[in-house]
């Protein structure tokens, strides 16, 4: 079984400042993990990926996000928020083979200018 | 762009109608997904299809069915309509089963 929790459902940050979005996930096997962004009327795209090799992942447009196993988390974070990140986010998990993704809720950026 | 085509982008259904969503993957892509993403949720794994096989499905009902053709075009059918049907419909495609998702823009489905 996979689930994935997201804790926030709306952020808001001021342009310039960190983005910290939580993600807490829950795998019955090695997780592959991902974060996609979804901008209105636009399809989800990949920002990074975790499948088991270094912990922190760098992803496109300046995100990263740390895998820790001991606290089942993948936080999504990027040093300096731009009004173009104002988005959907959402935290993925596929459990071992297990061919679906599993989505959490959501979590919806805002970048106050 | 992701060259996954999704059409139409919008279609409004009466209850207990069948509708058909149309996606066209990019060349090379023998793997195609299809997610339900209801108003403020994350999407939902509807079926999987691998070389024209349906080869995993999430927990949907018998009445939501596909088929992938060999020019890399993917249908999802869903028969008696339902209100909880409206939906935002995502096709995604990949080189192979486990490799990266490219989604298209999605097919606003609402059921009245």
């Amino acid at each position: 079984a996979q689930s994935v929790t997201q804790l926030d459902s709306h952020v808001s940050v001021s342009e310039g400042t960190p983005v910290l979005l939580r993600c807490n996930y829950s795998s019955s096997y090695s997780p592959s993990l991902f974060w996609y962004v979804q901008h209105p009327n636009k399809g989800l795209q990949l920002l990074l990926k975790y499948t088991s090799a270094a912990t922190l992942v760098k992803g496109i447009n300046g995100f990263e996000a740390e895998f820790k196993k001991s606290e089942t988390s993948f936080h999504l974070t990027k040093p300096s928020a731009h009004m173009s990140d104002a988005a959907e986010y959402f935290c993925v998990v596929r459990s071992g083979s297990a061919r679906q993704l599993t989505f959490g809720s959501g979590t919806q950026l805002t970048v106050l200018p | 762009e992701t060259g996954v085509t999704q059409s139409p982008t919008h279609l409004i259904k009466t209850r207990g109608q069948q509708v058909t969503l149309r996606c066209s993957s990019q060349s090379g892509h023998n793997t195609v997904s299809w997610y339900q993403q209801a108003l403020g949720q994350g999407p939902q794994f509807i079926f999987q299809y691998y070389r024209e096989e349906e080869n995993g499905r999430g927990n949907f009902p018998p009445r939501f069915s596909g088929l992938q053709f060999p020019n890399y075009s993917s249908e999802l059918n869903v028969n008696a309509l339902e209100l909880d049907d409206s939906a935002l419909y995502l096709c995604a495609s990949s080189p192979s089963e486990y490799e990266k998702l490219f989604f298209g823009s999605g097919t606003q489905l609402s059921v009245l």
